[in-house]
């Protein structure tokens, strides 16, 4: 059946430091893609998306690009800020399945100052 | 504020006692979904209302019910509570033509 795995966490890396968290998902057709952030104490936000395989979404520095070849989100930034700690959660969702987003895990990221 | 509201936002309920989660999105979006989050998994679907006057079943309704009471409001039931229904609750609602969500703020349950 459909789902995503996210690497495990938690991830910790010092300020300023290159973040990879890596993505893969499995899905019939070509599912939307999101990334979804969760500070400590609060709800779900939506930190990007794409539709379409090689979109590449991005806010706040985060970037990750539809990779349909190898069915993979991957979530970068090239410089993280202790105020990016928090947890990260890759999903996928398709209009034939009415939008459930399968979700992934969540990885936690810790940055050090 | 635009958005979706949830309340409560902590609630403590004796094994066997009953409540009812409330949600409301004042974004004239059609679906809204209900997930429940524990600790190390991803949001599981428990209920989802594609428009007002219809619900179904996601991967864990067992032991909840849904009530889409107009196109705002989209309640969720627990009729009597388990210990294995301690988890945090989130409401959402999508945006239309599918691209994105907006969640509430969750309501932590814990059942004793």
């Amino acid at each position: 059946g459909d789902s995503v795995t996210q690497m495990e966490g938690p991830v910790t890396l010092s300020e300023e430091a290159f973040l990879t968290i890596n993505c893969t998902y499995t899905a019939t057709g070509y599912p939307s893609l999101f990334w979804y952030v969760q500070y400590p104490g609060e709800g779900l936000q939506l930190l990007l998306k794409a539709t379409k395989a090689d979109d590449k979404g991005s806010n706040k520095g985060f970037e990750a690009t539809y990779r349909k070849e190898t069915t993979s989100f991957h979530l970068e930034k090239g410089s993280v800020q202790v105020s990016d700690s928090a947890v990260y959660f890759c999903a996928h969702a398709h209009m034939d399945s009415n939008y459930q987003l399968i979700w992934g895990a969540g990885t936690k990221l810790i940055i050090k100052p | 504020n635009a958005g979706v509201t949830q309340t409560p936002k902590f609630q403590v309920l004796k094994t066997g006692q009953s409540m009812t989660l409330q949600c409301a999105q004042d974004m004239n979006h059609n679906s809204m979904y209900w997930y429940r989050q524990d600790p190390g998994m991803g949001l599981r679907l428990i209920y989802y209302s594609a428009s007002e006057g219809t619900t179904d079943k996601g991967e864990v309704p067992n032991g909840y019910n849904v009530s889409r009471l107009n196109k705002r409001e989209f309640s969720l039931r627990l009729e009597s509570a388990a210990p294995s229904q301690t988890s945090v609750y989130f409401c959402a609602s999508l945006w239309t033509g599918g691209s994105g969500y907006t969640f509430g703020s969750g309501t932590r349950l814990t059942v004793v």
